[in-house]
């Protein structure tokens, strides 16, 4: 199963872009790259997910290093209510019918204004 | 309703008590999933159903007993709990069991064992 590694904690200005790395350097070719956040004492709530291209969508843009090693969540202009957690995951096989979300720690994002 | 929903939001119960969890999805999902969030612990992984049959016990205390009645429900069914046992579970759907599916999660129920 492929593990993700995250920094704990990251600090951002209102407006500004929040750039938040994950590193999953034993990715599987079929394996997908997830990011959920999680705010305060709520769900999870899903981001955006990708294979092997950049991925946008009306949240963030997901950037993937082209040895699919790496990832990059893009927040184009934080807002305060972006304050949360975030989670790189790597979807692993599950038995032979499907998959898992796999949760690490994530990356604590303060946005502040 | 919309999306998926979860009952009660907060529940306190004693470790001698039998209390049931229940999560309702409206999303036409065949996927459903139970996890577990303890404080300053990555959330884990339950049970997985898929089409109401189970796929996925992950090594989980047979306190803890799940029930899938269709594709809509699922139920966490509580007894004899341990104070340890304190914690916030969520629930999610997904369309499929597929990697490439997106799971949506509940709001979660806030356990207190005393």
């Amino acid at each position: 199963d492929a593990k993700t590694t995250q920094p704990p904690s990251m600090d951002c200005a209102e407006g500004r872009a929040a750039n938040l790395p994950c590193n999953h350097s034993t990715i599987s070719g079929n394996e997908y790259v997830y990011w959920y956040r999680q705010i305060h004492s709520q769900g999870p709530q899903y981001i955006i997910h990708g294979l092997k291209n950049n991925e946008t969508n009306e949240m963030a843009s997901l950037i993937i290093t082209e040895d699919r090693k790496s990832s990059t969540l893009i927040l184009p202009h934080a807002t305060l209510r972006d304050t949360a957690v975030y989670y790189c995951i790597v979807r692993v096989g599950l038995n032979q019918a499907g998959t898992a979300l796999i949760f690490g720690k994530g990356t604590t994002l303060s946005v502040s204004s | 309703e919309t999306g998926v929903t979860q009952t009660p939001r907060h529940l306190v119960m004693g470790m001698t008590n039998k209390k049931s969890l229940k999560c309702e999805q409206h999303l036409g999902h065949n996927a459903m999933y139970w996890y577990k969030q303890s404080a300053k612990k990555p959330l884990e992984l339950m049970f997985v159903y898929s089409l109401e049959e189970r796929v996925e016990n992950n090594s989980v205390p047979s306190r803890f007993s799940p029930e899938c009645p269709n594709s809509s429900h699922l139920f966490l069914h509580l007894h004899t709990l341990q104070p340890e046992d304190s914690a916030l579970y969520l629930c999610a759907s997904s369309q499929a069991l597929a990697a490439y599916n997106e799971q949506f999660f509940g709001p979660g129920t806030r356990l207190t064992v005393l």
